[in-house]
């Protein structure tokens, strides 16, 4: 079946743009992630939503970071006023049910920003 | 805050031979340990993850990890390693049932003919 798909695969914008990133878990999929990885590093968490709700946002750098998830399936990462440092990919992943020791994440294959 | 360390950046090895990629961890009680591989192109794949039980894990490709508490390591092997292994291996914790998970850089492996 289809895996995670992100949309787009490459987003180039300039400084202090506003930004929409938009994944498209597994049907079915009650969880949903989103990381990002810099060049040279590895993933890193930002939002984990259960459902429709954000179970977990500690890792959104600060508040020009915004996660939507309003039916449980596709999810929207928003990023305002964007800065060279927020340059990344961003990976999204789903997962079945979200409990950690049966589960395993699925992830798509990211959305390459570039801030300009 | 668990943390994961992954010593080494870049490795190469010769077709046929064997692969071990380390991963030490750093957290207060066991936590979950994955090994996720990541070709140019493709999304990360889950190649084998520990939870409790058996230390020495089996995964998918011929991969195996063997948890070692004593040494907070979760090491990965592969005993005769295929050109079609060349690609980014991480290494990622998370916290007992929980869904926060934290990767390693990366281990980059380069596979010569």
């Amino acid at each position: 079946g289809a895996g995670v798909s992100q949309t787009p695969s490459n987003k180039v914008t300039e400084k202090g743009k506003y930004v929409e990133l938009r994944c498209d878990p597994i049907s079915g999929h009650t969880a949903l992630y989103w990381y990002r990885q810099s060049l040279g590093q590895g993933p890193e968490f930002l939002i984990y939503f259960q459902g429709t709700g954000a179970a977990d946002d500690s890792g959104l750098p600060n508040d020009r970071f915004f996660a939507v998830r309003p039916e449980g399936s596709v999810s929207t990462l928003k990023i305002q006023r964007t800065e060279r440092g927020d340059s990344a990919v961003y990976l999204c992943a789903s997962s079945l049910t979200g409990q950690p020791s049966t589960d395993t994440q699925y992830f798509g294959p990211g959305t390459r920003l570039t801030v300009l | 805050a668990q943390s994961v360390t992954q010593p080494d950046i870049h490795i190469t090895v010769s077709e046929g031979a064997s692969l071990e990629l380390r991963c030490n961890y750093s957290y207060g009680a066991t936590p979950y340990l994955f090994w996720y591989v990541q070709s140019p192109g493709q999304g990360l794949q889950l190649l084998l993850k520990y939870f409790s039980g058996d230390t020495l894990v089996q995964g998918i490709k011929g991969f195996e990890a063997e948890f070692k508490r004593s040494q907070s390591s979760f090491n990965l092997r592969k005993p005769s390693v295929h050109w079609s292994d060349a690609a980014e291996y991480f290494c990622a914790v998370a916290p007992y049932n929980n869904n926060d998970m934290r990767f390693g850089a990366g281990t980059r492996l380069t596979v010569k003919p």
